[in-house]
């Protein structure tokens, strides 16, 4: 069954590092999401991306986060200058549609922790 | 500001018996309402979708909606041991990017 996959498992930085998490959506998707989920906390969304570019992204996506689809497969996330609170799980979605009634299928997540 | 709310629980039943998982959302235009399972520490994974009024069932699940209540549920029948998890309630946000709004999570423990 096509799934979507993370990279890495898990990152542990220092603070002010850049951090690159790395997702495989499946093959026939074609709108991508970023989410995350502090330790306990609600699922929080991040980003959403179609062809190419931005369609929506929340408050928390401030100008130290970027998304790129650097090739026809990957889509990534890069933090900048990471803070103690980007600590969290990432996880990657997609969806064969960016309408209200689109299913996301969600990857097995990347944790990442700032020190 | 847009929300999902859901008791945080922890819901506990015997195993045989029926759950049952209550979300409420504040946005009276959502059309799309999902539900979720995450075991710790894992992601989630997609249970149930639901879109119009009125019940939908898929083996063991059975998905309720009422917008005008605003209220989506959850039932899940035969309860097992491998159903403790946590319940995400999902909500379509508005406009066409596929965005969701999660709520908290209920806590479920079927005990044996």
């Amino acid at each position: 069954e096509p799934e979507v996959t993370q990279t890495p498992s898990h990152q542990v930085t220092q603070m002010g590092q850049e951090v690159i998490l790395r997702c495989v959506p499946i093959s026939n998707h074609l709108y991508f999401y970023w989410y995350r989920q502090i330790l306990g906390q609600k699922v929080e969304f991040l980003v959403s991306f179609y062809n190419n570019e931005i369609s929506e992204k929340s408050e928390i996506f401030d100008d130290q986060f970027s998304v790129e689809r650097p090739d026809g497969s990957n889509f990534t996330l890069k933090i900048r200058s990471t803070k103690l609170e980007d600590s969290a799980m990432y996880f990657c979605a997609s969806s064969t549609s960016g309408t209200s009634t689109g299913e996301l299928f969600f990857g097995e997540g990347s944790r990442l922790t700032v020190l | 500001q847009k929300e999902v709310e859901q008791n945080s629980g922890p819901l506990s039943v015997p195993e045989g018996a029926i759950a049952s998982l209550n979300c409420t959302y504040s946005d009276r235009v959502s059309q799309s309402f999902f539900w979720y399972r995450q075991y710790s520490g894992k992601s989630p994974e997609l249970i149930m979708s639901i879109y119009s009024n009125g019940d939908k069932e898929d083996g063991r699940f059975t998905a309720q909606l009422n917008k005008a209540s605003q209220y989506v549920s959850l039932l899940i029948r035969d309860s097992q041991p491998s159903d403790s998890a946590t319940y995400l309630c999902a909500v379509g946000g508005s406009g066409n990017t596929g965005k969701l709004i999660f709520g908290q999570g209920t806590t479920l423990q079927v005990k044996p």
